[in-house]
């Protein structure tokens, strides 16, 4: 199956400090998502990206499709302890395969 | 609207047992998946179903059996239960259409097999 590469696995940080994730993959994908999971529970959707080069945020989180469709990012600013979670990067190829395919997640703790 | 509602939220089986995990979601979404996360593994498809009566095998579909009778509701059944599938499992629905990958996922369920 699709492989996609997420990093880093973990990370540790104070709060207040500013985050980055990323997400790459040997296929191009149409459609690129962020997905946050809290300790137990399901994950919520983020950010949706549709184009490459797409900019696009959602309060103090910016994420970014790359330009070759391969890769993207995720930045969180000034992180507060609730973003406390595994975030997961998510490809879709559209159309009729449409199925997404997750990466293995960041498990983010934020020390207040 | 409740969503997805997975149930129950934990569940412990013995080797060899059956059991059903039931989801169902308020939304009137078309498309329903079945997910399993193992830890530091992301999340792997089992099944999915796109209406009523319309189901397929995902990436890891061995051991499970699913149904689809109505829209709403999308169980997961698991007939010999092995330690391998020992996991949490995840039910999601999107509308379809544009927006097919915008999944809603219910709570889980926890289950481990000894």
């Amino acid at each position: 199956g699709q492989q996609l590469n997420q990093s880093p696995q973990s990370m540790f940080i104070q709060e207040g400090e500013d985050v980055s994730m990323n997400c790459t993959s040997s296929s191009i994908f149409n459609t690129w998502l962020w997905y946050k999971q809290d300790p137990g529970e399901g994950p919520v959707l983020l950010i949706a990206l549709y184009k490459a080069g797409e900019l696009t945020s959602n309060g103090r989180l910016t994420a970014q499709f790359g330009i070759t469709r391969k890769d993207s990012f995720l930045n969180i600013s000034a992180s507060i302890p609730s973003d406390v979670g595994i975030y997961f990067c998510a490809g879709s190829f559209g159309g009729s395969n449409y199925k997404l395919t997750f990466g293995k997640g960041t498990l983010l703790t934020v020390n207040p | 609207n409740a969503g997805v509602t997975q149930t129950p939220k934990f569940r412990i089986l013995k080797i060899g047992q059956s059991m059903t995990l039931q989801c169902a979601q308020d939304m009137n979404h078309n498309y329903m998946y079945w997910y399993r996360q193992d830890p530091g593994m992301g999340l792997k498809l089992i099944y999915y179903s796109v209406g009523a009566g319309i189901t397929d095998k995902g990436e890891v579909p061995n051991g499970y059996n699913v149904s689809r009778s109505t829209t709403e509701d999308f169980p997961l059944r698991l007939e010999l239960a092995a330690p391998s599938q020992t996991s949490v499992y995840f039910c999601a629905s999107t509308l379809g259409g544009s927006d097919n990958e915008k999944l809603f996922f219910g709570s889980g369920t926890q289950l481990s097999v000894l």
